[in-house]
């Protein structure tokens, strides 16, 4: 398998602030990573995909504004949640593979709580 | 559009009680069938993946199988361990290569 490395993995924040998520591909380069968010006892659903090096595309009703990501290098994909509210609080989750047609790994996810 | 239906949504076995996880899909030409295990408050761990009709692969109770309309997860002599949700997602050979997930099937094997 492949090992993706997700920081922090539970995180605590006052509304208005930012918080951003670190995730890491440890044994392989990563062209695409993709950034999911998942409610309690529902599937993954689908925030964005990140390119390195371009721009993320982002999913239908997802604000980019708010949801900013960074894929800066093959091994790292960031995203800030912007000025952060309750209705935010979330498990965010991100995902890489080593080709792009094929499986993807996941890292442990983030439980965001935006009090 | 591809699609993922799972099912049984739900599924409570008693240890050592047989059974089997449906994922039904339709999708553009697949490139690969994937299943993946979810404990609470962590991300999915890969299981299998399946790229063509009459694969099978296993991994210790588990067994994934693949016809042109579906997978199955069979799960042989579960142990209270095994309880988890597990995720079917596919990939299609159109010009996306997202994966799209199923809503999971929650496992639980009581002792």
């Amino acid at each position: 398998g492949a090992v993706v490395s997700q920081h922090p993995s539970r995180v605590i924040c006052k509304s208005g602030t930012s918080v951003k998520i670190e995730c890491r591909s440890l044994d392989f380069q990563a062209t695409t990573m993709f950034w999911y968010r998942q409610f309690p006892k529902q599937s993954l659903m689908l925030m964005a995909t990140s390119n390195e090096g371009s721009k993320a595309t982002y999913e239908q009703g997802v604000e980019k504004d708010k949801f900013l990501i960074n894929h800066a290098s093959l091994t790292l994909s960031t995203l800030t949640v912007a000025s952060a509210h309750p209705e935010d609080s979330s498990f965010y989750i991100c995902s890489a593979g080593k080709q792009v047609r094929a499986e993807a790994f996941f890292g442990q996810g983030t439980r965001l709580t935006v009090v | 559009e591809d699609q993922v239906t799972q099912s049984p949504e739900a599924l409570r076995l008693q240890e050592g009680e047989s059974s089997s996880l449906n994922c039904s899909y339709t999708v553009s030409g697949l490139r690969g069938l994937f299943w993946y295990r979810q404990d609470p408050g962590k991300g999915p761990e890969f299981l299998f993946t399946l790229y063509s009709a009459g694969e099978e692969k296993e991994k210790e109770r588990l067994k994934a199988t693949l016809t042109k309309k579906e997978s199955f997860l069979h799960i042989t002599a579960p142990k209270p361990e095994d309880s988890a949700t597990y995720l079917c997602a596919v990939q299609g050979g159109g010009g996306s290569y997202i994966p799209t997930f199923g809503r999971g099937t929650s496992l639980i094997v009581h002792p």
